[in-house]
């Protein structure tokens, strides 16, 4: 069981929007400031999508955008693909030479 | 573009000590820390540990105790050991490069599975 909690699944239809959401506590989100968001398709490592909460690394497309209110991260994906359908993991780092955790991960399903 | 292959056995018994290395090419081990995670079967992502340029690491607190940490600049790899295994410690493992003040993973190896079992 991780301390940052995840929805086990959402789904979606092609063209859709869905939200994914990673809550956790005062002392974890309170030590751990930067969040990331992985995708990770079956039989492949992860890859990183957003990281420091809402920044996009060079190649992920736009559709992809994180944010944090309080104590819950989201993850929106806008204009469904196919493609999109894996598996997804936020994760929580406090910064240099600190603990890090990752959420127990969220299945999407595009209809 | 930097690249990371992980290697090590496919196969381990139980109490025994794993033994895994993570190849870099394409890039420098500097600014940046460098970390293991693995994956039980039909499971999330568990965060092992990591490790800077220098040797300085830090660990998961559930698995600090039989962990270990290595680098080899000279050699462009770093290593990882976990002793006294258990059926619990059946996953892939994957090694990856971590920003050192963002944390984020990028790139990662294909990952190793690793099973333990008589």
């Amino acid at each position: 069981q991780s301390a940052l909690t995840q929805p086990r699944s959402v789904s979606g239809s092609p063209g859709q929007s869905v939200a994914i959401s990673c809550t956790g506590t005062s002392s974890i989100f309170g030590t751990y400031n930067y969040v990331s968001w992985y995708q990770q398709h079956p039989g492949k490592p992860p890859k990183v999508l957003i990281y420091d909460v809402t920044q996009r690394p060079s190649g992920v497309p736009d559709r992809f955008s994180g944010s944090k209110s309080g104590l819950t991260a989201s993850l929106t994906i806008s204009g469904l693909q196919a493609e999109d359908e894996a598996d997804y993991y936020c994760c929580s780092y406090g910064g240099a030479y600190t603990d890090l955790m990752f959420g127990g991960g969220t299945r999407l399903t595009v209809l | 573009q930097v690249q990371l292959q992980g290697s090590g056995p496919g196969l381990v018994k139980p109490s025994e000590t794993l033994s895994l290395t993570c190849s870099l090419s394409g890039g420098s081990f500097t600014n940046f820390f460098w970390s293991w995670v693995r994956q039980p079967p039909g499971k999330g992502l568990e965060w092992i540990g990591y490790i800077d340029s220098s040797g300085k690491t830090n660990y998961s607190p559930s698995l600090k105790s039989r962990l270990t940490i290595s680098i080899d600049t000279s050699n462009n790899h770093f290593s990882l050991r976990l002793s006294s295994l258990t059926a619990a410690d059946t996953a892939v493992y994957f090694c990856a490069r971590m920003d050192f003040w963002k944390g984020f993973h990028s790139p990662w190896g294909l990952g190793t599975l690793v099973t333990v079992s008589s």
